[in-house]
């Protein structure tokens, strides 16, 4: 069965520091894979998506996501947070022909001062 | 933009009563979907649909039903509401297109049951 796991429930990073947040997934075949960030009070926003190609992607607001399937690993990388930044983020799986997407439980970014 | 609305930010109702949560999108997607969302359990499906009056069970469709007349509008339904479904819901929806699914999500219904 498809699943996300994200391992850390909090990071907290200070402005300007870089951030890497981790996301593994089980899942049988190529899978497509999505960030999300949720900002409080609000919905969820796309920050990126893989589905084929290039394992490097570009995603809105300077962030960056690499696909390494040797280690079923999507994690999201950004060189330099903003107090902005400070949001829930998930990681999503979903499957070639299945609508669906098995969402992570999130990892929620605090930014120091 | 892809836009999709929530009738309601915030509601509180009481234990027993039934309960409409309202869902709109405006960028002619087939697909829509209902989450709820709690902390430490990120977000679980409860129903999805592919088309008007279809719809489909999601990992947690217990309490809850939904209602699909128009493309646009994907309704969410408790039946009679109890206090376990106090939590925040949201929808979300995607066109039936290889390659561009991603999900498009309303801001949420924070519903609280007393």
């Amino acid at each position: 069965a498809q699943s996300v796991t994200q391992p850390d429930i909090h990071i907290t990073v200070s402005e300007g520091a870089s951030l890497e947040l981790r996301c593994n997934y089980s899942y049988g075949a190529t899978p497509y894979l999505f960030w999300y960030v949720q900002s409080p009070g609000q919905g969820l926003q796309l920050l990126l998506k893989y589905f084929s190609g290039d394992t490097l992607v570009q995603g809105i607001k300077g962030f960056e996501a690499e696909f390494k399937r040797s280690q079923s690993s999507f994690n999201l990388r950004k060189p330099s947070v903003h107090w902005s930044d400070a949001a829930e983020y998930f990681c999503a799986v979903g499957a070639r022909r299945d609508d669906k997407i098995i969402f992570g439980k999130g990892t929620r970014l605090h930014i120091l001062p | 933009d892809v836009k999709v609305t929530q009738s309601s930010r915030y509601l509180v109702k009481r234990t027993g009563e039934k309960v409409f949560l309202e869902c709109v999108q405006d960028m002619d997607h087939e697909n829509m979907f209902w989450y709820r969302q709690d902390p430490g359990l990120g977000l679980r499906l409860i129903y999805f649909s592919y088309d008007v009056k279809m719809k489909e069970k999601g990992d947690i469709p217990e309490g809850y039903s939904v209602s699909r007349e128009k493309k646009e509008r994907f309704s969410l339904i408790l039946e009679s509401a109890s206090t376990n479904q106090t939590s925040m819901y949201l929808c979300a929806s995607s066109l039936l297109q290889e390659f561009s699914y991603e999900q498009y999500f309303g801001p949420g219904t924070r519903l609280t049951v007393t």
